[in-house]
């Protein structure tokens, strides 16, 4: 069975700092991967997604994610956060061939004004 | 526009009633997903679906049930609610697309508390 090991469960950054979370997961075959965002009071949204092809996936609101196959991760970054990123980010996994999206425990953001 | 749609959003309840969580999709997906959430924690898979009249258990065991009669339509019912049901629940739907069945978009939740 997969699982997904999201590192930091809350982070603070202030507006303009440079972000990047982490997200490890654990399965040795062909994998989708994806990054969910939680703005407060909001529905889940989804960010960016991998399914093949350049490792480097670019999302929205200048998000971007790299998937290092040798590493099992999927890092989220973004140069320079602002205030409405404030939100819960979750990291998600699903064998290609698989029925069962698993998710990572979350990060919950804050970025100070 | 197609979207995905949960009603009630907030409900309060006394031990013992039974509810019904609605969760409703016009994006013409086939399967279909309940995940629990507790606060700040991760998304459990308690429930899915393929299509009309395919109902599965998810990796957390969840005295609710599912039921799948129509495309669209993807009710949970808990027989008598109780403290410990007290949770967001998620619903969730995918489809075939160019690329994938696996892209899965949520509903805005529905959070249970059971007094």
């Amino acid at each position: 069975a997969q699982s997904v090991s999201q590192h930091n469960h809350h982070v603070i950054l202030s507006e303009a700092a440079s972000l990047e979370l982490g997200c490890n997961y654990s399965y040795g075959g062909t994998v989708n991967l994806f990054w969910y965002v939680q703005y407060p009071g909001q529905h889940l949204q989804l960010l960016l997604k991998y399914f093949s092809g350049d490792p480097l996936v670019k999302g929205i609101k200048g998000f971007e994610a790299e998937f290092i196959k040798s590493k099992f991760s999927f890092n989220l970054r973004k140069p320079s956060v602002q205030w409405s990123d404030t939100a819960e980010y979750f990291c998600a996994v699903i064998a290609a061939a698989g029925n069962m999206l698993t998710f990572g425990g979350g990060t919950r953001l804050m970025v100070k004004p | 526009e197609a979207d995905i749609y949960q009603t009630p959003r907030y409900l309060v309840i006394g031990t013992g009633k039974k509810i019904t969580l609605e969760c409703s999709q016009t994006m013409g997906h086939d399967k279909m997903y309940w995940y629990q959430q507790d606060p700040g924690m991760e998304l459990h898979l308690i429930h899915y679906s393929y299509g009309v009249n395919s109902t599965e258990k998810g990796d957390l065991s969840s005295e609710s049930t599912v039921s799948r009669i129509r495309t669209e339509h993807f009710p949970l019912t808990l027989e008598s609610a109780r403290p410990s049901h007290t949770s967001q629940y998620l619903c969730a739907s995918s489809g075939q697309t160019s690329r994938s069945y696996n892209e899965q978009f949520f509903g805005p939740g529905t959070r249970l508390t059971v007094l």
